[in-house]
């Protein structure tokens, strides 16, 4: 079974300043991983994914995360944060066995605060 | 192209009631899950539907159940509810290619069971 750790709960972080949010996971095969952004009331929105290929992905809204197998951790960072980033962010982990279910795997959330 | 729709936005049922959960999938996905929020918690994975089968559940006992129709929309049943039922249900649809399917999130349905 597969797991996910973010090990912050809460970032505050000042207007323009540089965040990182971190993630590890743990599974004994290899797995697709996801950042999802949810703002309040709201569902989750889709922000990254590495699902093969360059282990660097990005987003439009410049957030990036580094896939590290070695490390099994996927980060996110962004080099200038805005108050409108605020947020609850999951990292998740899905495997694909076969043609079975995928069902995601999150970790508990990191409340991303953007003080001004 | 439409999003994931979910209905009704919110609903208060009481201790011992069922209740039925609606999800309308995004144009082209074939695959339907379903989360479990709790409040100030990660999603928590309920069951997937694919083809109108269920192909996988997460730890949920069987009185949540759920369906998936030809048109791939989909409903998530709970019976005998209990209190720490209360939550955000989320749908996710997807499209199954052979590879990792990649979901995409409704805006939930707050339920509360007093």
């Amino acid at each position: 079974a597969q797991s996910v750790t973010q090990l912050d709960s809460q970032v505050p972080v000042f207007e323009e300043a540089p965040v990182e949010l971190r993630c590890n996971y743990s599974s004994s095969v290899s797995v697709y991983l996801f950042w999802y952004v949810q703002y309040p009331n709201q569902g989750l929105q889709l922000l990254l994914k590495y699902l093969s290929g360059s282990t660097l992905v990005e987003s439009i809204n410049g957030f990036e995360a580094e896939f590290n197998k070695s490390q099994t951790s996927f980060h996110l960072r962004k080099p200038s944060v805005h108050i409108s980033d605020t947020a609850e962010y999951f990292c998740a982990v899905s495997l694909l066995i076969g043609g079975g279910a995928d069902g995601l795997t999150f970790g508990k959330g990191t409340h991303l605060i953007i003080q001004p | 192209e439409t999003g994931v729709t979910q209905s009704p936005t919110h609903l208060i049922k009481t201790r011992g009631q069922q209740v039925t959960l609606r999800c309308s999938s995004q144009s082209g996905h074939n695959t339907v899950s379903w989360y479990q929020q709790a409040l100030g918690q990660g999603p928590q994975f309920i069951f997937q539907y694919y083809r109108e089968e269920e192909n996988g559940r997460g730890n949920f006992p069987p009185r949540f159940s759920g369906l998936q129709f030809p048109n791939y929309s989909s409903e998530l049943n709970v019976n005998a509810l209990e209190l720490d039922d209360s939550a955000l249900y989320l749908c996710a649809s997807s499209q199954y290619s052979g590879r990792a399917r990649v979901q995409f999130f409704g805006p939930g349905t707050r339920l509360t069971v007093l």
